[in-house]
């Protein structure tokens, strides 16, 4: 019974490379959430997706971020032209479809090292 | 500006003892409080969640809620050392899915 599957659990870019991060929701789980861990800070909201659609990118900064949550296969958060501020835990979280209770379950995160 | 805010600790109580975590909060539109528990290099799970004043109570745990003074707490009775770890307050925000997380309180429970 396979929970919320991140990878690359660790991932290190040089400045100016891109980093793609990818996000298996649980089975039956239609609903995706980023979030970013920064050192020493709290879990921020970046977007919420549901299949091939984007619900609320609030949280996403407006340049070199996209996700994506396609048809077929993983959600994807992508960052361009990383910078050494985007060092940071970027966590996935699940939630059935039509769920409204709060309980967001979470994967075990992708670290991101920027050089 | 939403801003939850938590004491980072450490905070560190004997086995056997009462932990308290508490938390501030300021969005007055928020509804629905959640507390998640991280162990170091983990992911957030969720242990609690609290939607109206009062206690509500779940085994060894029991989240506080007063929306007046906009403040939520977290009793873990009988500490055990597997509970030490990050404990994260989280309200809703108006939103279940935006939830605003604290920096989160060290717990570290001393055998």
């Amino acid at each position: 019974n396979a929970g919320v599957m991140q990878n690359p659990r660790h991932l290190v870019r040089r400045r100016g490379q891109e980093a793609r991060l990818r996000c298996s929701p649980m089975k039956g789980h239609s609903h995706v959430y980023w979030y970013r861990q920064l050192p020493e800070e709290g879990l921020k909201f970046m977007v919420y997706l549901q299949k091939e659609n984007i619900i609320d990118e609030s949280g996403m900064p407006k340049e070199r971020f996209s996700a994506e949550f396609p048809k077929e296969g993983p959600s994807i958060l992508r960052i361009q032209q990383v910078v050494r501020g985007d060092s940071a835990a970027y966590f996935c979280a699940s939630s059935p479809a039509g769920a409204n209770t709060g309980e967001l379950f979470f994967g075990e995160g992708s670290r991101l090292t920027v050089l | 500006q939403k801003e939850v805010e938590q004491n980072s600790g450490p905070l560190s109580v004997p086995e056997g003892a009462i932990a308290s975590l508490n938390c501030t909060y300021s969005d007055r539109g928020s509804q629905s409080f959640f507390w998640y528990r991280q162990y170091s290099g983990k992911s957030p799970e969720l242990i609690m969640s609290i939607y109206s004043n009062g206690d509500k109570e779940d085994g060894r745990f029991t989240a506080q809620l007063n929306k007046a003074s906009q403040y939520v707490s977290l009793l873990i009775r009988d500490s055990q050392p597997s509970d030490s770890a990050t404990y994260l307050c989280a309200p809703n925000g108006g939103s279940n899915y935006k939830l605003t997380f604290g920096k989160g309180t060290l717990l570290t429970v001393n055998p």
